[in-house]
């Protein structure tokens, strides 16, 4: 199985602010159609997840701009340019090169200072 | 829009079993391979089961392999996670998911919780 892991596990942040949330795969998620298999999704307390950004950069439907999906192979970011109070929530990356048998990052949760 | 309602959770004991379904709308069932994935209490996410659209070829995790099966029933929308053999660590939170190469829609989840 794929390993995912995330760096930090916790992140608090001044509204305003940046944010950044590393992913690492143990194995190359970089398909041969040139994309890279890797989901971005955040999950607000008491909710399901929801999908951010997909295929490492392609923000989903509904999702501000100002969040932003890189990287390639086995390292990948996801980057807040201004975090809001509405951001708080736990974000998972997930590997999806080996569909459907999907492994995820541990989770980092994402506090308003 | 896509809605995947999750039902059948509950309170089972150890050694028990239970069903737990998952009925889609809003985009053509048949055509997607559907995942259910759980979450422990206060842990992260586990992908568990998923079926393929039509052919209804299956894939399991490990850890719960020659227990729980999937199922589905394209003229009725659903797909099903038969679970066999419960133990305490398969108390989560299980959420149905559609997969378009990844997922990206979920449910709202069903609790099922084991426990004597």
């Amino acid at each position: 199985d794929i390993v995912m892991t995330q760096s930090p596990l916790s992140l608090t942040v001044t509204p305003g602010e940046p944010a950044s949330i590393s992913c690492r795969s143990s194995q190359s998620l970089l398909h041969s159609n040139g994309y890279n298999y890797l989901h971005w999704y955040v999950q607000k307390a008491g909710q399901s997840p929801q999908l951010l950004i997909s295929l490492g950069s392609i923000r989903a439907s509904g999702v501000p701009d100002r969040f932003s999906g890189s990287g390639s192979g086995t390292d990948f970011t996801l980057k807040i340019s201004r975090v809001e109070a509405e951001d708080v929530g736990v974000y998972y990356c997930m590997q999806a090169i080996q569909t459907p048998r999907y492994t995820f990052g541990q989770g980092t949760k994402l506090e308003i200072k | 829009e896509v809605e995947l309602l999750e039902s059948g959770g509950g309170l089972v004991q150890p050694g028990g079993s239970l069903r737990i379904s998952c009925v889609a709308s809003g985009f053509t069932f048949s055509s997607y391979v559907m995942s259910w994935v759980r979450q422990a209490p206060g842990k992260g996410l586990e992908w568990v089961s998923s079926i393929t659209g039509r052919s209804g070829k299956i894939y399991q995790a490990d850890s719960v392999e020659g227990r729980f099966i999937i199922s589905r029933d394209n003229s009725k929308n659903t797909v099903y996670l038969q679970m066999n053999s419960l133990r305490a660590e398969d108390t989560a939170m299980y959420f149905c998911a559609r997969d378009e190469g990844g997922i990206d829609h979920w449910g709202q989840g069903t609790l099922v919780t084991v426990s004597s």
